[in-house]
């Protein structure tokens, strides 16, 4: 069973500009979340999908935002980037359905904003 | 604000040794899990611990889910090189949200 793919691993971009990350859960995987990790900071939650409907969502602003397509991939997307959004981008997915379904991580994008 | 705190955040130890990470929160989760994180890779699932009290063994590794499912513990038995990692402890809530909740994790270096 293939894992969580994320792409690209990683990424350079300029302040101001807007970016778009993927993510590809496992076969049957129907929750996708993505998590923000920095040094400092540690592992931030961004927003949850199920079934192409945001279920929750994290204490980040707008610029941040995200979908589920049909076949549950999903996409995040950083408009005018800011220096402090350098971190390493995480996608899990989950079955979703149940309170003991753990998360399955991708290897992470790593996002570097000049 | 729903956290989680862990003690330690770092660790180094020579290979033999044994130890425990701490996982503690005020609030009460339906589950939770631990994982291990290395440089350049995602966090890697380790185990589930869903009942109050249970105690799960994976190889030297024993995983204690506190009676009020407040806390957690992580005890490794004579820890090798090879674990060497961020340990991650993520709880989710009983709100009935689906939002898992982070601890601040725990960097362990064992040494040979």
């Amino acid at each position: 069973k293939a894992g969580v793919t994320q792409t690209p691993r990683y990424l350079i971009k300029t302040r101001g500009q807007q970016v778009t990350l993927s993510c590809s859960p496992i076969s049957g995987h129907r929750s996708v979340s993505w998590y923000q990790q920095t040094p400092g900071q540690g592992l931030q939650f961004l927003f949850e999908y199920f079934s192409e409907t945001q279920r929750n969502k994290g204490n980040f602003p707008g610029r941040f935002s995200g979908r589920q397509f049909s076949n549950s991939r999903s996409e995040m997307n950083v408009s005018t980037l800011e220096l402090g959004d350098s971190a390493l981008y995480l996608c899990a997915s989950s079955l979703g359905g149940a309170y003991n379904s753990p998360l399955h991580f991708g290897n992470g994008t790593r996002l570097t904003v000049t | 604000t729903q956290l989680l705190e862990q003690s330690p955040q770092f660790l180094s130890i020579q290979e033999g040794e044994n130890l425990t990470v701490y996982c503690n929160s005020s609030s009460v989760f339906s589950s939770l899990q631990w994982y291990r994180q290395e440089p350049g890779e995602g966090p890697v699932l380790l185990v589930t611990v869903v009942t109050g009290g249970e105690v799960k063994k994976l190889k030297r590794l024993t995983f204690q889910f506190g009676d009020a499912r407040k806390d957690s513990s992580l005890h490794i038995t004579a820890a090798q090189p090879g674990d060497t990692g961020l340990y991650l402890c993520a709880g989710l809530p009983t709100s009935g949200t689906y939002k898992y909740i982070f601890g601040t994790g725990t960097r362990l270096k064992v040494l040979a």
